[in-house]
């Protein structure tokens, strides 16, 4: 099977700038979840969607960043506007309902620099 | 606060050298304790999943295992295409997850 799609890989902006990052889960997954993996450190949960409807949130600075999964399917998630300690890796990650190990399945990420 | 630790950050092995990585947690209502393994460059893989204390689950020179307070990843015999970072995740509620901080391993030949 296909697993999760993400672009682009690499992304370099100024700070101020906007970017927007593309995710399409493996299909038929429901939920999807955002993480922004700073280097050395472990995935962060931004986003989580059930579907089309936001799960949780919590940890999403909404001041900056949005995210939206329309149709239930693909998702983007954007930054506007970028500071230098959002460099990191964003990863899509998605895991289908009613599977025994409920493991997730991550895409490779988008590599963000700000400068 | 639900916490995840790894330790050791960092760990450098000879080839055939074997040790173990650490996972202590503190997550109220644990429903899985997770094993990933990311290369550079890729998102994390998943190795195992571990339900209840006492529960182990092996993959080639791979074994996980699980206490009520911590989890162990035994790597026996490593070669160096083992090299990457391992992180743990514990599943809080039904699929939500937080993960820990990872460790690195590096095992030279």
């Amino acid at each position: 099977e296909a697993g999760v799609a993400q672009s682009p890989r690499y992304k370099i902006i100024e700070k101020r700038q906007s970017v927007a990052f593309w995710c399409n889960p493996i299909s038929g997954h429901a939920t999807l979840y955002w993480y922004q993996q700073i280097l050395g450190q472990g995935p962060k949960l931004l986003i989580q969607f059930q579907n089309n409807g936001v799960v949780d949130d919590s940890q999403l600075p909404k001041d900056r960043f949005s995210a939206e999964r329309l149709k239930g399917v693909d998702s983007t998630l954007k930054i506007q506007p970028a500071k230098l300690e959002d460099s990191a890796v964003y990863l899509c990650a998605s895991v289908g309902t009613g599977d025994t190990d409920e493991k997730l399945f991550f895409g490779s990420g988008t590599q963000l620099s700000v400068l | 606060e639900d916490q995840v630790t790894q330790s050791p950050e960092a760990l450098r092995l000879q080839e055939g050298e074997s040790s173990s990585l650490n996972c202590s947690y503190t997550v109220s209502g644990l429903r899985g304790l997770f094993w990933y393994r990311q290369d550079p460059g890729k998102g994390p893989e998943f190795l195992f999943t571990l339900y209840s204390a006492g529960e182990e689950k092996e993959k080639e020179r791979l074994k996980a295992t699980l206490t009520k307070k911590e989890s162990f990843l035994h790597i026996t015999a490593p070669k160096p295409e083992d090299s990457a970072t391992y992180l743990c995740a514990c599943e809080r509620g039904t699929y939500k997850y937080i993960f820990g901080t990872g460790t690195r391993l590096k095992v030279l030949a």
